[in-house]
């Protein structure tokens, strides 16, 4: 059972494209972070959110904690090749729990 | 200061065998954590170890386990392998408090035939 769900799992789109990315849960979590991950390397982090309807940018990533900190999103603007990989996200309590993954392709 | 490495990157071993994964966390760094990647269960966590000590477990058979040394580096062993523990073993080291930030390693990439 997986505690964080993310849609869409796939996703393929063209370069110049906006896209958003979905994390949810039913838990409450402390924080929750984002993470890239590139074939044959391990998840980079690229943003923890901890306060309820936080937003945070990050050139042009914007990310969004849900108010009651159940959920986040995650919007690409001008989406490049450069993005394309494998999106998670994470609710941190006594322990990591990733969710699903959203793969993320950007065609040139 | 140098990443999180692992070896082997890659690793074929054949059921009911047994294997036996290294991490070498990033200096500093008294946390350990090991994942278990693949394409169905996306990534699940395994277990935790804090100064020698595992902190947490996740809900994972008695045919993982692992240990931590003095020097904060940590191995993973499964025995009795099953085909279904083909997977991307990932470790991530940190400085130890809650919530810090992890750094992962690439992994290693086990297939079980």
């Amino acid at each position: 059972t997986q505690l964080l769900e993310q849609s869409p799992q796939f996703l393929s789109i063209q370069e110049g494209e906006n896209l958003t990315v979905y994390c949810n849960s039913s838990s409450v979590f402390s924080s929750l972070q984002w993470y890239r991950q590139e074939p044959g390397e391990g998840p980079v982090l690229l943003v923890t959110v901890v306060t309820g309807g936080e937003v945070k940018k990050l050139k042009r990533l914007t990310f969004q904690f849900g108010d009651a900190r159940k959920d986040s999103s995650l919007h690409i603007t001008a989406a490049q090749p450069g993005d394309t990989g494998l999106y998670l996200c994470a609710g941190t309590g006594n322990q990591f729990y990733f969710g699903t993954g959203t793969s993320l392709t950007v065609i040139p | 200061k140098a990443g999180v490495t692992q070896t082997p990157r890659y690793l074929i071993k054949t059921r009911g065998q047994q294997v036996t994964l290294s991490c070498s966390p990033i200096s500093g760094h008294r946390s350990v954590s090991w994942y278990q990647q693949t394409p169905g269960q996306g990534l699940q966590f395994l277990f935790e170890y804090f100064s020698e000590t595992q902190r947490n477990k996740g809900n994972f058979p008695g045919r993982f386990s692992g240990r931590q040394f003095s020097n904060s580096r940590s191995e993973m062993n499964v025995s009795t392998l099953e085909l279904g523990d083909s997977a991307l073993y990932l470790c991530a080291s940190s400085q130890g408090g809650s919530g810090e930030t992890q750094y992962f390693g690439p992994g290693t990439r086990l297939l079980v035939l």
